[in-house]
């Protein structure tokens, strides 16, 4: 089956500073990638997705970053806040419709 | 407008007894999707309705049962109920084609 593995299990940062987690996953037939942040007690949040036909894609602070020769994705936040203090799950799929194998997402804790 | 609605958020219930779950998806979306989250874990997939049938199914046993409703709602059933099957059960809803949309889940806890 899909594995979809993230390189580092938690993450502290400094309020104000950049946050880069990490994501890896092996099927390289995946074309269509997900990030997700969950807090404590709630579902999984969308946060910006992006296509195999894309490296990079820009939101509102966050990057994602996609590279399919080594298969590995990012998700970048910039300015990090106290309120981006959760767990950030990388999803993968073979399309847009299909199911979404997860990692076991890494914990971020920013530090005020 | 409202998002993905479960219910009820919190069931406790014992070893060999029979549980249903409910969802309704996000206004706009027909495609129902049911996730398993244990502690500590990535949700794993359980499986996929559209159009009222199963499209898509993960590796769960057939004791995990669903339906979907003509206006897209879903359950989620799941019988004889195990220790194991203590977690968060997701229900993530999108249109046909494009990203699932979560919502809160219900944690569900085997005694």
């Amino acid at each position: 089956g899909e594995s979809v593995g993230l390189h580092l299990p938690t993450l502290s940062v400094q309020e104000g500073d950049n946050s880069i987690i990490n994501c890896a996953y092996s099927n390289s037939a995946s074309d269509y990638f997900i990030w997700y942040k969950q807090e404590s007690g709630k579902g999984p949040q969308f946060i910006i997705d992006i296509r195999s036909n894309m490296d990079k894609r820009q939101g509102q602070r966050v990057t994602v970053l996609l590279n399919k020769t080594v298969k590995h994705l990012s998700l970048q936040i910039a300015a990090t806040q106290p309120g981006d203090s959760a767990v950030y799950f990388c999803a993968e799929s073979k399309r847009t419709g299909n199911q979404f194998y997860f990692g076991t997402g890494t914990s971020l804790t920013v530090i005020p | 407008d409202a998002g993905v609605t479960q219910s009820p958020t919190h069931l406790i219930k014992t070893r060999g007894q029979q549980v249903t779950l409910r969802c309704s998806p996000k206004s706009g979306h027909d495609t129902v999707s049911w996730y398993q989250q244990a502690l500590g874990q990535g949700p794993q997939f359980i499986f996929q309705y559209y159009e009222e049938e199963e499209r898509q199914r993960g590796n769960f046993p057939d004791r995990f049962s669903g339906h979907q409703f003509p206006n897209y709602s879903s359950e989620l059933n799941v019988n004889a109920l195990l220790l194991g099957d203590s977690a968060l059960y997701l229900c993530a809803s999108s249109p046909r084609t494009g990203p699932q949309h979560f919502g809160d889940g219900t944690r569900l806890s085997i005694l």
